[in-house]
């Protein structure tokens, strides 16, 4: 699977939309791009994923280059509750081993 | 709809002891991955299960680790002799089919004193 890379840490004022960014110049044309967060003490958890078109869920929109090397997840209103650290993974849907980066820590200011 | 149920969500046990993690995965999957997660790290995978069979452990050291996922009940992580370098979160997970999504659960954490 492709590597992606992501900020490392990221502030966002509450109520405020929150951007992350994620680059993945390297996925492949059957690769999609998963994101799960995880707050602190929890288990990961699934917020989107997409693999050539924008999607929107209830959590947030993924937004997908055209040429599909970077991608951004956003939050539309974040909330205290959003502080977490973002995970962007490239997967190809036959495999079932999710490789974790560091993810991009995202703290929401009140 | 129930998520991925894990338990026991926090584990103590002195080393030399075994640790039995428990996992239900969601209503209609019948796939089950294991990950840990050490103390700063990221998650790391461990072992593919579905029921009755264990189609990948390649992430599993090979000693003093085990899982299972038998025809009835939950899918198992035992952990025998545990050693300090054991004391980890341990996450559980299931999908439906190996290439839909995984979701997971809330974790269970180790501390071996």
């Amino acid at each position: 699977d492709a590597k992606t890379t992501q900020p490392p840490s990221m502030d966002c004022a509450e109520g405020r939309a929150a951007n992350l960014p994620c680059n993945h110049s390297t996925i492949s044309g059957n690769e999609y791009v998963y994101w799960y967060r995880q707050i602190h003490s929890q288990g990961p958890q699934y917020i989107i994923h997409g693999l050539k078109n924008n999607e929107t869920n209830e959590m947030a929109s993924l937004i997908i280059t055209e040429d599909r090397k970077s991608s951004t997840l956003i939050l539309p209103h974040a909330t205290l509750r959003d502080t977490a650290v973002y995970y962007c993974i490239v997967r190809v849907d036959s495999n079932y081993q999710l490789i974790w980066g560091a993810g991009t820590k995202l703290i929401i200011k009140p | 709809n129930a998520g991925v149920m894990q338990n026991p969500r926090h584990l103590v046990r002195r080393r030399g002891q075994e640790a039995r993690l428990r996992c239900s995965p969601m209503k209609g999957h019948s796939h089950v991955y294991w990950y840990r997660q050490l103390p700063e790290e990221g998650l790391k995978f461990m072992v593919y299960l579905q029921k009755e069979n264990i189609i990948d452990e390649s992430g599993m050291p090979k000693e003093r680790f085990s899982a299972e996922f038998p025809k009835e009940g939950p899918s198992i992580l035992r952990i025998q002799q545990v050693v300090r370098g054991d004391s980890a979160a341990y996450f559980c997970a299931s999908s439906s089919s190996p290439g839909n999504t995984i979701y997971f659960g809330e974790g269970s954490w180790l501390t071996v004193v």
